[in-house]
């Protein structure tokens, strides 16, 4: 069964750093979302996208944040300046519609900003 | 009042019981409504969607009433590996495809 992949699992990186989170969707998917959850607290909504643009994003989405589908198969997130809260699991999804189409979670990239 | 929220658990029930998750939602626009399931540190795994007419998939039952604005799911002869946390889950309907998450309620089925 096709299935969502990210890379890395884990990633460690010091407070104020950039770092990028990769996730290679299932391969007829037409839309991307990012998800983050902090221990212990609900799944949040960031970002969707779809059609090479975001289609919508929360309040969490700010500035320090990016999503780039720079080829094919990737999307990415980039968060500029990392802080301590940041420190989440950020899950990457995909779907093959939009609203209404459920929606298929990779294992997640665990963050810890130190 | 919470955009989707849950029976706050855990519940702790014996294999072999039946058990029963709900879930209200604030928003009477909301389109679409699932079931995923957690197991501890791992991602959200689609349990099932949920339609207003109820569906059935194997010993899972969804039912959802829009006028109560109310999700259920009730899982038969409930195993061991049934032990998780059952998250209830809703699109509002918006184009770009937001999920809206409750805090889940966490099962454990003992021996």
């Amino acid at each position: 069964e096709p299935e969502v992949t990210q890379t890395p699992s884990h990633q460690v990186t010091q407070m104020g750093q950039e770092v990028i989170l990769r996730c290679v969707p299932i391969s007829n998917h037409l839309y991307f979302y990012w998800y983050r959850q902090i221990l212990g607290q609900k799944v949040e909504f960031l970002v969707s996208f779809y059609n090479n643009e975001i289609s919508e994003k929360s309040e969490i989405f700010d500035d320090q944040f990016s999503v780039e589908r720079p080829d094919g198969s990737n999307f990415t997130l980039k968060i500029r300046s990392t802080k301590l809260e940041d420190s989440a699991m950020y899950f990457c999804a995909s779907s093959r519609g939009g609203s209404g189409q459920p929606q298929h979670f990779g294992d997640g990239t665990r963050l810890s900003i130190l | 009042r919470k955009e989707v929220e849950q029976d706050p658990g855990p519940f702790n029930v014996p294999e072999g019981a039946t058990v029963a998750f709900n879930c209200t939602y604030s928003n009477s626009a909301s389109q679409s409504f699932f079931w995923y399931r957690q197991d501890c540190r791992k991602e959200p795994k689609l349990l099932m969607s949920v339609y207003s007419s109820g569906n059935e998939d194997g010993r899972f039952t969804a039912q959802l009433n829009r006028a109560s604005q109310y999700i259920s799911l009730l899982i038969r002869d409930s195993k061991l590996s049934d032990s998780a946390t059952y998250l209830c889950v809703v699109n509002e309907g918006n184009q770009g495809g937001k999920l809206i998450f409750g805090q889940g309620t966490e099962l454990s089925v003992k021996p």
